[in-house]
């Protein structure tokens, strides 16, 4: 079974300018997340989407950041215009809901803005 | 809002020896799931082990265990007979299973398990 697959694994542009990031996420798995993980602390939810509705969005930097699923399956996360804080590793993770609780998560895309 | 606390931000143990991390949580929910995922160094996050709050047996993985108490809001991890992929951050998380209540994994800060020959 594929796991979750995230593009580009990592990616270094300046300030102000703008980045995105795609998730497909396991088949047949309804919930998606986008979690941003500063160096030195746990993930921290940005986005959950349960199919192609957003369900949790509270911790979203709506000014800068955007994320949308279309048809329900994979997933773009887009920063515009970066800041030098938004340096960090976004992990994307997709569960088929309560049944088992468990995330699976991608190999993360480690942005480093300069 | 749910919390979770590692208060170990470092731990080091010797190949073959037992440690334990340290977990603790705040919720008024009674319904839930608790996690320890492992994060080896620019690889993905696994998950190493889980524990449905309404079971009182504690899970094992393997040579994973944890201690789960309740009443204490603890959910600590022993790993016996470490070895040296055992090497990583480990993150306690909480998961609501409460009807209505959010499906995400609340993490805490991690704690960094080194393993020495």
């Amino acid at each position: 079974e594929a796991g979750v697959a995230q593009s580009p694994r990592y990616k270094i542009i300046e300030k102000r300018q703008s980045v995105a990031f795609w998730c497909n996420p396991i088949s047949g798995h309804a919930t998606l997340y986008w979690y941003q993980q500063i160096l030195g602390q746990g993930p921290k939810l940005l986005i959950q989407f349960q199919n192609n509705g957003v369900v949790d969005d509270s911790q979203l930097p709506k000014d800068r950041f955007s994320a949308e699923r279309l048809k329900g399956v994979d997933s773009t996360l887009k920063i515009q215009p970066a800041k030098l804080e938004d340096s960090a590793v976004y992990l994307c993770a997709s569960s088929l809901g309560r049944v088992t609780g468990e995330l699976f998560f991608g190999e993360g895309s480690r942005l480093t803005v300069l | 809002a749910q919390t979770v606390t590692q208060s170990q931000p470092e731990m080091s143990v010797q190949e073959a020896e037992t440690v334990t991390l340290s977990c603790t949580y705040d919720t008024s929910e009674s319904d839930y799931y608790l996690f320890w995922y492992k994060q080896p160094p620019s690889r993905q996050m696994i998950l190493v082990i889980r524990q449905e709050a309404y079971k009182q047996q504690n899970a094992t993985e393997n040579r994973f265990s944890v201690n789960f108490q309740k009443a204490a809001k603890s959910f600590s991890l022993k790993i016996s007979d470490s070895q040296l992929g055992d090497a990583a951050m480990y993150f306690c998380a909480y998961r609501s299973l409460t009807q209505g209540g959010s499906e995400k994994l609340v993490f805490g800060k991690g704690t960094k398990l080194t393993v020495n020959p």
